[in-house]
């Protein structure tokens, strides 16, 4: 598809487990973003990779949020030993670089019981 | 500390009349502005911007207009279509962010009534 995917769509987990959120941003873009909803709240920033660089995790909220980016394309976020407050809408946006418009997947909705 | 606001939650509009949609901010830092518009199950779409060295933007049925003094922008659509029924975020970031770490407000869904 031309846009960015994610997986999976819903998350439902126990507190305390792990869970990984899947991004496949759009071919050839060099910039790719987590951002997380919560009930309520706006769009949080949570990391920023582009190209090579070391990733901007300045969002992250706390260390048991992390993230990689292989190869330069797919990414995965990992939240460690998750808890109720983890829930929220984890959306994941790619662009062609610095500066550009930032094309937002459809989101994975996240439920920690 | 929601450094974008959107006040309103909700708005319903006639179709055909115009939509004016608001955003406060209260970081004098924000020069560069965003509204994407978010249709249920799917992510945000970029809409329109505007850079603070700039009062308005148009782009055909939307306008963006930047109060800096009041530290305030709105986005005008007119004239409202059903299409255009969804939740409108405003976004801001400071220099240097450039595009990449965007501050958004809270949303504003918008009905257009037929």
């Amino acid at each position: 598809g031309a846009g960015v995917s994610q997986s999976p769509s819903n998350k439902v987990t126990e507190k305390g487990k792990d869970v990984e959120l899947r991004c496949d941003p759009i071919s050839g873009h060099t910039a790719l973003y987590w951002y997380r909803q919560s009930l309520g709240q706006g769009l949080e920033f949570l990391i920023y990779f582009q190209g090579n660089s070391a990733p901007d995790k300045s969002g992250l909220p706390s260390d048991r949020f992390s993230a990689e980016r292989t190869g330069g394309s797919v990414s995965t976020l990992t939240i460690q030993r998750t808890q109720q407050e983890d829930s929220a809408v984890y959306l994941c946006a790619s662009s062609r670089g610095d500066q550009e418009t930032q094309y937002f997947g459809p989101g994975t909705r996240l439920l920690v019981l | 500390d929601q450094q974008v606001k959107q006040n309103s939650p909700s708005l319903s509009v006639q179709e055909g009349r115009i939509s004016i949609l608001n955003c406060d901010y209260t970081n004098s830092m924000f020069d560069y502005f965003l509204w994407y518009k978010k249709y249920p199950a799917e992510g945000p779409t970029f809409l329109i911007s505007i850079s603070s060295i700039k009062d308005k933007n148009e782009d055909g049925r939307f306008t963006v207009f930047l109060n800096k003094s009041a530290k305030h922008l709105s986005l005008h659509i007119v004239p409202s279509q059903p299409g255009d029924s969804a939740v409108y975020f405003c976004a801001a970031s400071r220099p240097g962010d450039g595009n990449e770490k965007l501050t958004f407000g809270t949303g504003t869904r918008l009905t257009i009534i037929p």
